[in-house]
């Protein structure tokens, strides 16, 4: 069946300007997970959305950084006022019930890039 | 709160090598350990994954990794490395208590010598 898919791949903004990045999660799959992967470095979490839950936006860095879920379907990430620091390959997952032991499949991720 | 060290930020073996790739953890509570497999632009794949059942675990492709609390480690091996092992591997841990994403070691890069 189809994974968890995201888009665009790449996206380079300038310093600045809002960024939206979206996941389309596996059908079925309640959780969904944004996560940032910084070159040569390993993925920081970001946000969690489980089913109708509040999410958790413990990982966010900052205010920039919003994210929304429409049911449990599609996911947008969203950074205002883009930095250079921001630069980064997102990551998105899903899992069927948002176990802590469930496995997470991950997205191709979008590499973006601030100039 | 849990984290991960992955000792060896790039490793390289010769192909029929033993690959042993290290993941120590920590946590104050039993954790969950996975390890994560990714290929040259792709996403992560599971590879194996701890879930306080058998200590030692085999996962696709030929790799295993053993549980050990004493020495609070998850190592990730395989007896013999093929070319098309080279990949960036990523040690991953959840635990009770905590939110429920990972939180991922920094990954090691394994290359495979012909």
């Amino acid at each position: 069946g189809a994974g968890v898919s995201q888009s665009p791949s790449n996206k380079v903004t300038e310093k600045g300007k809002d960024v939206e990045l979206r996941c389309d999660p596996i059908s079925g799959h309640t959780a969904l997970y944004w996560y940032r992967q910084r070159l040569g470095q390993g993925l920081e979490f970001l946000i969690y959305f489980q089913g109708n839950s509040a999410p958790d936006k413990s990982g966010l860095p900052s205010d920039r950084f919003s994210a929304e879920r429409t049911g449990e379907s599609v996911s947008t990430l969203t950074i205002q006022r883009t930095q250079q620091e921001d630069s980064a390959v997102y990551l998105c997952a899903s899992s069927e019930g948002g176990g802590l032991t469930d496995t997470q499949y991950f997205g191709p991720g979008t590499r973006l890039t601030v100039l | 709160a849990q984290s991960v060290t992955q000792l060896g930020s790039h490793v390289s073996v010769s192909e029929g090598a033993l690959v042993l790739l290290r993941c120590n953890y920590s946590s104050s509570v039993p954790p969950y350990l996975f390890w994560y497999v990714q290929y040259p632009n792709q996403g992560l794949q599971l590879l194996l994954k701890y879930t306080s059942a058998a200590t030692l675990v085999k996962g696709i492709n030929g790799f295993e990794a053993e549980f050990k609390k004493s020495e609070t480690s998850f190592h990730l091996t395989k007896p013999s490395a093929h070319m098309s092992d080279a990949a960036e591997y990523f040690c991953a841990v959840s635990a009770p208590g905590s939110r429920r994403a990972l939180t991922f070691g920094s990954g090691t890069r394994l290359q495979v010598q012909p």
